[in-house]
């Protein structure tokens, strides 16, 4: 079965200030992670995946297969990234054989002026 | 501009209630999800269906059902709600060549007494 784990609840952080938002996940097969955010009264929305390497509003993250995580990280946070912040799998279900997104708790991440 | 709807946003029921949640969607997506959010638990998937006549139960299935009345169309029902039913829930699609990306409604806020 896959799983994702976000150890931490709660981030707070200085404006300015490094970020990482921690991201582990168990899967037998060749995994798809995604990043997710939600920002104050909005929608759910992607926020970056790993295959496309790409940097999103300053945040990346790396898929290490050897420590299974895939924590994401800002060299400088910002008031405006406070959000609650999940990290999602793309796998296949095994009773199903269909791929679905499995998501982490999630963490909240606070950034203080 | 292309959406996901979900009905109602707020509803507050009796233990014992049928309740019916109804997602539409506008962006020609085949796939659609179900997920309750829970404080702590992140989002857990109750359903998914890749088509009018694929449905699949998630992590979290029993106690729901879906139907999936049409492409643009898929209902989650509560046959009979229990307090340990009370979430936020999310309905969300993806098209099928990026099951990673999803797109999510605003939420359904259910509270069973």
């Amino acid at each position: 079965a896959q799983r994702v784990t976000q150890p931490e609840k709660l981030l707070s952080v200085f404006k300015g200030a490094p970020v990482e938002l921690k991201c582990n996940y168990s899967y037998s097969g060749s995994p798809e992670l995604f990043w997710y955010v939600q920002y104050s009264r909005q929608r759910l929305q992607l926020l970056l995946r790993h295959i496309s390497r790409e940097s999103i509003k300053g945040f990346t993250a790396d898929l290490n297969k050897g420590e299974t995580s895939f924590h994401l990280k800002k060299p400088f946070a910002q008031e405006e990234d406070s959000a609650m912040y999940y990290c999602a799998l793309s796998g296949l279900h095994m009773d199903t054989g269909r791929r679905a997104l499995t998501f982490g708790s999630g963490t909240r991440l606070q950034v203080q002026p | 501009d292309a959406d996901v709807t979900q009905t109602p946003r707020n509803r507050i029921t009796k233990t014992g209630k049928r309740i019916m949640l109804e997602c539409s969607q506008t962006k020609g997506h085949d796939r659609m999800y179900w997920y309750r959010q829970d404080p702590g638990l992140g989002l857990r998937l109750i359903y998914y269906s890749f088509d009018v006549k694929d449905i699949n139960k998630g992590e979290i299935s029993d106690g729901y059902s879906v139907s999936r009345q049409a492409q643009a169309k898929f209902s989650l029902s509560l046959e009979s709600a229990i307090p340990n039913q009370t979430a936020l829930y999310f309905c969300a699609t993806s098209d099928r060549f990026a099951t990673g990306e999803l797109f999510f409604g605003e939420g359904s806020r259910l509270t069973v007494l």
